[in-house]
């Protein structure tokens, strides 16, 4: 199968913790995105790359985060110094960029922070 | 400020009959729409879409309509099956802007 994949599924760490996420798209993608999903809330934009080049970033986004794609495939984004507001769903998607784009979606990586 | 709303946090509707899912959204830059289903513990699928040059798409049971002036898109399932129980998201994007979903609707399907 050459889904979308995502690791770990699941990440419990203790506040204060550095947490790193992959994420390893659809191969002949070449956009990768990644999004946080909170309970009863939608998808929230978080980033993206289009190849290793990282063209937007949300505003929302604290400088706690950050996210790479070296070589312009796998990604990883990483969360420093963890805070309970930041358990969520973390979503990693990637497209082919062209006119009617659509999102291909992990499985995501559930983060627990306690 | 949401730019994509779903106002009905939940909907159940018998199996065999008809499933409206409602959206709006405000930014009229959006000129290109989607349907994602999701299951628990898993990431959103693509269901369908449809284009602003465009009033209505259809695939199988799914129909998806857009309504530019109300700035409203519905999604219509039929027949309903309960394996279309899920939580579906609309989303939303145009040139120079991010896929914006959503916060779901959960459809239950009863037998």
């Amino acid at each position: 199968d050459t889904g979308v994949s995502q690791n770990p599924r699941h990440k419990i760490t203790k506040r204060g913790q550095n947490v790193t996420f992959r994420c390893d798209p659809i191969s002949e993608h070449n956009r990768l995105y990644w999004y946080r999903q909170t309970l009863g809330q939608g998808p929230e934009f978080l980033t993206y790359f289009q190849n290793e080049a990282q063209l937007e970033k949300s505003r929302l986004l604290s400088d706690r985060f950050s996210a790479e794609r070296p070589k312009g495939s796998f990604s990883t984004l990483e969360i420093q110094r963890t805070e309970q507001g930041d358990s969520a769903m973390y979503l990693c998607a990637s497209s082919l960029f062209a006119t009617n784009e659509k999102l291909f979606f992990g499985s995501g990586t559930q983060l627990s922070v306690l | 400020d949401q730019q994509v709303k779903q106002n009905s946090p939940s909907l159940s509707v018998q199996e065999g009959r008809i499933s409206i899912l409602n959206c709006d959204y405000t930014n009229s830059m959006f000129d290109y729409f989607l349907w994602y289903k999701k299951y628990p513990a898993e990431g959103p699928t693509f269901l369908i879409s449809i284009s602003s040059i465009k009033d209505k798409n259809e695939d199988g049971r799914f129909t998806v309509f857009l309504n530019k002036s109300a700035k409203h898109l519905s999604l219509h399932i039929v027949p309903s099956q309960p394996g279309d129980s899920a939580v579906y998201f609309c989303a939303a994007t145009g040139y120079g802007q991010n896929f914006v979903f959503g916060p779901g609707t959960r459809l239950s399907v009863l037998p």
